[in-house]
Formats: structure tokens, C-alpha cells, sequence
């Protein structure tokens, strides 16, 4: 069975600064599909980045990147420029490819603070 | 456009007491639907998942069930709350195949008294 691990329950960043959340995740399948989610406290979850698992090249969105290791089966975030707004929790996820099974889940999540 | 409804958006039960939350969508056909409980504080759990109608896959030994009845409605249920069932309530749609992302409704917070 497939599994997402964020071993950091909660982060802080300062206003402007650059920070990275990890995420790491166990599956046996070679096609898949890697997505954060940002949960503010209106707790509405919010895509904030993909990734296909075929395409080497890391996804980037605005401020948003990660760093696709699929050897490692690591997946991490990086939020530039941090803003006030980026303060949420945060969600790592995995989605089987397709056809009789489309699980996504999600990891535990982490909190993330940016400081003024 | 494609939306999703669910409700109700609070719901306070008794111990004991039955359940029903009822998630819909609109715009699409033949989606993924999901269903996910969230503890204060905590990530989210999958606690069921289907792919079309009357194909419903459980996650999670528990004390509620899902079913659906029609291609856009997934139906979250319990005959008997306990506890431990209080909770957030997400219900999601993706699409059925590719990298498109998961759609989420607003939620329901259930607090089981």
C-alpha cells in the first residue's frame, strides 16, 4: 500500500525568505502522480503544485518549486519570498495513475508560520 | 463549470444516533469521488473512494460506510455514531484519469456528544 510521510509537523519562516517542506512517500508502482495542497484556515484545500512521476524535470509555479527525487521517493516543496499568505498547512499527496484504482492521499500535513 | 455541494456544513449528533452526509457534483461525468475525515489538528485520512457507480472501495475499518447511488452523489453514512467520529468531513472529485487535481467541497464538522 502506497504512503506519504511529512516529518515536519510544523515550520516558520520569515517574511521574504525561502522555505523547503519534505515529504516522502513509499509506493511500488513506477507511474503516479505528486500534488501539494495548501489549507488555510478557512480550512479549503487549495492546489498549489504537480508533478507527473514520468517527467524528470521539477514543477515550478510562481514562488512554488519542488525537488522530484523519485529514486530517493522524496518530494519536496520550496516557497520562495515567502508571503503572510503562504501561512497555512500544508499537504503532500499521492495519486495512483489510474484505471481500477484512483487513491489519493494525502500526508499529515504541515503547519507552516511566516513571520512578519 | 464543475461544482461540488456538501452538507450540511455543521452537524452536531448524540452517541447512537445515525448518520447520513451527502456530497454532489455538477458539470462532470463519471468522476472519482472521495471521502476524508480530518481530526483537529491532523492530516487528512481517505476513508473511501469509488470509481463509478455502486464501486465503493473502504480505506479504513470503521464504523461508517459510503455508497453511490448515481454517478454524482456519494453518500457518507453510519448507523450508529460513536465518539470518535467527530471530526472535519471532506468529500472530492477528480477527474477519472490524469494528473488533474482533486476538487474539494466546503466540509462538514461533525461533533458527536
Amino acid at each position: 500500500a502506497q504512503t506519504v510521510t511529512q516529518s515536519q509537523p510544523e515550520m516558520s519562516v520569515q517574511e521574504a525568505e525561502t522555505v523547503t517542506l519534505s515529504c516522502t512517500y513509499d509506493t511500488s508502482e513506477s507511474d503516479y502522480y505528486l500534488f501539494w495542497y495548501k489549507q488555510p484556515p478557512s480550512r479549503q484545500m487549495i492546489l498549489v503544485i504537480r508533478q507527473e512521476a514520468y517527467k524528470q524535470q521539477n514543477a515550478t509555479e510562481n514562488r512554488f518549486s519542488v525537488n522530484f527525487q523519485k529514486a530517493a521517493k522524496s518530494f519536496s516543496l520550496k516557497i520562495s519570498d515567502s508571503q503572510l499568505g503562504d501561512a497555512a498547512m500544508y499537504f503532500c499527496a499521492y495519486r495512483t495513475y489510474g484505471g481500477a484504482t484512483n487513491k489519493l492521499i494525502f500526508g499529515t500535513g504541515t503547519l507552516l508560520a511566516v513571520q512578519p | 463549470s464543475q461544482t461540488i455541494h456538501q452538507w450540511p456544513a455543521t452537524l452536531v449528533q448524540p452517541v447512537g444516533s445515525p448518520l447520513s452526509l451527502e456530497c454532489t457534483v455538477e458539470g462532470t461525468s463519471n468522476p472519482n469521488l472521495y471521502w476524508y475525515r480530518q481530526a483537529a489538528g491532523r492530516g487528512l485520512q481517505l476513508l473511501f473512494y469509488s470509481v463509478g457507480i455502486g464501486q465503493i472501495s473502504s480505506e479504513v475499518p470503521q464504523n461508517l460506510s459510503a455508497s453511490r447511488p448515481q454517478d454524482r452523489q456519494f453518500i457518507l453514512s453510519s448507523k450508529k455514531l460513536l465518539l470518535s467520529d467527530s471530526g472535519f468531513y471532506l468529500c472530492a472529485w477528480s477527474v477519472y484519469t490524469g494528473n488533474t487535481e482533486a476538487f474539494f467541497g466546503q466540509g462538514t464538522r461533525l461533533t458527536v456528544v
